[in-house]
């Protein structure tokens, strides 16, 4: 079975300060992709990385930095410099099963001005 | 590209009255799809998802719904609604790996805001 783990639920963090986000997942799969989405007040989920079981490469896009670490089954995110407009609540997911996706419970991140 | 329509965007409904949101996506062939509640500051939950037209596999028991009738449209329906089906629906599309044993992101529609009365 897949399960995904997002132990933050909550996270409020002053606008400036670096952020981290984190996942654990678990499977028994060798190949599966790991994802993060942000959904932001308006509620419309927005893909943001995906990562496959077999690239250990770390990605930067701009603020956004992603740890994926196999040997602690973890797929980190960092949100640098945070702004306001960061909030929102970030899902991080697994694929094992081309038939569905298995979604962590979210964190909310809030970003105070 | 690729685009996911989803309506209404909002909907109140009496107890015990029927359901149908729809789902369309353009732009692309034999997408998986997925339906979604999500209730107020909880996580998503997974209700139905289809591999293909009339392929619909269910998530959770409950009164629900899916039905996929042509390759680029999902719907879910109830026959009565009850208030426990209060909540926010998405709809999403992802495509398979080739060799199809896993899938890519999954893309969602803007949701539609239930409230059973």
């Amino acid at each position: 079975a897949q399960k995904v783990t997002q132990a933050q639920t909550e996270i409020s963090v002053v606008e400036k300060e670096d952020v981290t986000l984190d996942c654990v997942y678990e499977t028994r799969d060798t190949t599966y992709y790991l994802f993060w989405y942000k959904q932001p007040p308006s509620g419309e989920l927005v893909f943001l990385i995906r990562r496959n079981s077999f690239d250990e490469q770390n990605e930067i896009s701009g603020r956004y930095s992603w740890n994926f670490q196999k040997s602690t089954s973890s797929f980190n995110f960092t949100i640098t410099a945070s702004q306001v407009v960061d909030s929102a609540v970030y899902f991080c997911a697994l694929n094992t099963n081309a038939g569905k996706s298995t979604f962590g419970d979210g964190t909310t991140l809030t970003v105070k001005p | 590209s690729q685009t996911i329509h989803q309506w209404p965007a909002t909907l109140v409904q009496p107890v015990g009255s029927p359901l149908s949101l729809e789902c369309t996506v353009e732009g692309t062939s034999n997408p998986n799809l997925y339906w979604y509640r999500q209730a107020a500051g909880r996580g998503l939950q997974l209700l139905f998802y289809s591999v293909g037209i009339g392929q619909i596999s269910s998530e959770v028991p409950q009164n629900l719904s899916a039905s996929r009738p042509q390759d680029r449209q999902f719907i879910l329906s109830s026959k009565k609604l009850l208030l426990s089906d209060s909540g926010f629906y998405l709809c999403a599309w992802s495509q398979v790996v080739r060799g199809g044993r896993v899938s890519y992101e999954q893309y969602f529609g803007p949701g539609t805001r239930l409230t059973v009365t």
